[in-house]
């Protein structure tokens, strides 16, 4: 069975870092490129960007660029979504997904979700 | 980037009636290679993530009951459900899968009338 497990929530204050956690397993974890989707509280889908673990190839909405990293870790088969200095609008639930078939394909596994929390 | 709108916002339908949701893309997604439109839709229930229900406008993932279908071409998509069931209450989402970044609807939320 296809599972995405992401780390837990996060409470952080504005100027923070953080890197949250997408463990794949199930399936090759090198084969399938990942994304990350925001949702903001009570809002809609916003495609942040994706990574192929294989070569750490990432693309970026221009939304996020410059405002993320996209990362991945395939010896432990994990992809990273991090931050350098959070934000009080970074407040979201970030789920990372794979796409079933190149980057040019839908999401068909979905994590849980991790919630993170930016106030002071 | 590609715009995609859908449209209603929500809609209250009865049990065992149609659901119709309409998503327009702001340019084709024609995948000219397979000749199909790269728009998914999404289902999302309260707390939990989204789950795939259709792919290449029109074809169900595996384990989607057959009342949900997919259809449209060109820049206009449409998603029924043939009879709606309690469980089908949700927020739906299009997307298109053909240029980066690989965009949203805003979501359709649908309730039982």
């Amino acid at each position: 069975e296809v599972q995405l497990v992401q780390s837990e929530a996060e409470l952080k204050k504005p100027g923070e870092s953080l890197k949250i956690s997408c463990e794949g397993s199930g399936y090759t974890f090198t084969s399938y490129w990942i994304g990350w989707v925001r949702q903001m509280p009570g809002k809609g889908l916003e495609w942040m960007g994706i990574i192929y673990p294989s070569d750490s190839d990432a693309r970026y909405s221009p939304s996020f660029q410059g405002q993320v990293t996209i990362s991945a870790d395939k010896s432990i088969s994990t992809a990273y979504l991090q931050w350098s200095s959070l934000k009080a609008s970074d407040t979201a639930m970030y789920y990372c997904a794979r796409q079933n078939n190149g980057y040019d394909s839908p999401f068909d596994a979905w994590g849980q979700g991790t919630l993170v929390t930016v106030s002071s | 980037d590609i715009v995609m709108t859908q449209s209603p916002d929500s809609l209250a339908v009865s049990l065992g009636e149609r659901a119709t949701i309409n998503c327009k893309s702001s340019q084709s997604v024609l995948y000219s290679s397979y000749n199909k439109n790269s728009i998914a839709w999404y289902q999302q229930k309260p707390g939990q993530p989204p789950k795939l229900l259709i792919y290449w406008a029109s074809t169900r993932e595996s384990g989607v009951p057959d009342r949900f279908s997919g259809s449209g071409s060109g820049t206009d998509f449409t998603l029924t459900i043939s009879s709606l069931q309690a469980e089908d209450v949700a927020v739906y989402y299009c997307q298109q899968y053909y240029y980066i970044p690989e965009t949203f609807g805003q979501g359709t939320k649908v309730e039982i009338k």
